[in-house]
């Protein structure tokens, strides 16, 4: 158990909504990911933060943004949401100290965009 | 080309069976590898890390073949339980980078 949370599990929104996706771990890792899963696709990492305030974009990071204000939250938030932006959300964290290290997965949120 | 590839099967076989996945990997500058497994609608599971030539647990052992650009995933003695999706990804420079996945089933 990697100690990762994340809320909501399941979300169904309107298109043009804003959504905010929460991620919470409890073991202060200073690396954590935001992933989409969808069919076809696998996992594409949308951005990542490896400190407090300090992110940057992955592959799939146009119309997201993040936020890291403590080293335990990272936020995920679809400004104005889009029915190609139906998928499932992982988080992730690494417990290392960087590029080569193991990622844990969080449970999960299902997203649907209507 | 695809940076990190996998046949996405499925794989269908019986019980007790010896079953092998490949991934195909395009950069060749890739020092670590990793093997989820993945249960329909959860989240991955980390299944093992290889750093050098390989690794093994159990009934499960991955071979990584540099020359070639791949790793490979063989799962001894299959089990029912084993049915799953099994994702592999290696780090290009400070993103992990996974394949698609291959589909297990396993029957009795």
């Amino acid at each position: 158990d990697a100690g990762i949370t994340q809320s909501p599990r399941h979300k169904v929104t309107e298109t043009g909504t804003p959504v905010t996706l929460r991620c919470h771990q409890t073991e202060n890792h200073r690396y954590m990911y935001w992933y989409r899963q969808d069919p076809g696709h696998g996992l594409r990492l949308i951005h990542y933060s490896y400190g407090v305030k300090d992110t940057d974009k992955g592959e799939v990071s146009d119309g997201y943004s993040v936020s890291r204000s403590k080293t335990e939250d990272f936020l995920l938030t679809l400004e104005s949401a889009t029915s190609s932006q139906t998928s499932v959300y992982f988080c992730a964290i690494s417990r290392g100290t960087g590029f080569t290290d193991t990622q844990y997965f969080g449970p999960g949120t299902r997203l649907t965009v209507l | 080309r695809k940076e990190v590839e996998q046949d996405p099967g499925p794989f269908n076989v019986p019980e007790g069976a010896t079953v092998a996945f490949n991934c195909t990997y395009s950069n060749s500058a890739s020092q670590s590898f990793f093997w989820y497994r993945q249960d329909c609608r959860k989240e991955p599971k980390l299944l093992m890390s290889v750093y050098s030539s390989g690794n093994e647990d159990g009934r499960f052992t991955a071979q990584l073949n540099r020359a070639s650009q791949y790793i490979s995933l063989l799962i001894r003695d299959s089990k029912l339980s084993d049915s799953a999706t099994y994702l592999c990804g290696t780090y290009n420079t400070d993103k992990l980078i996974f394949g698609t996945g291959t589909r297990l089933q396993v029957f009795p």
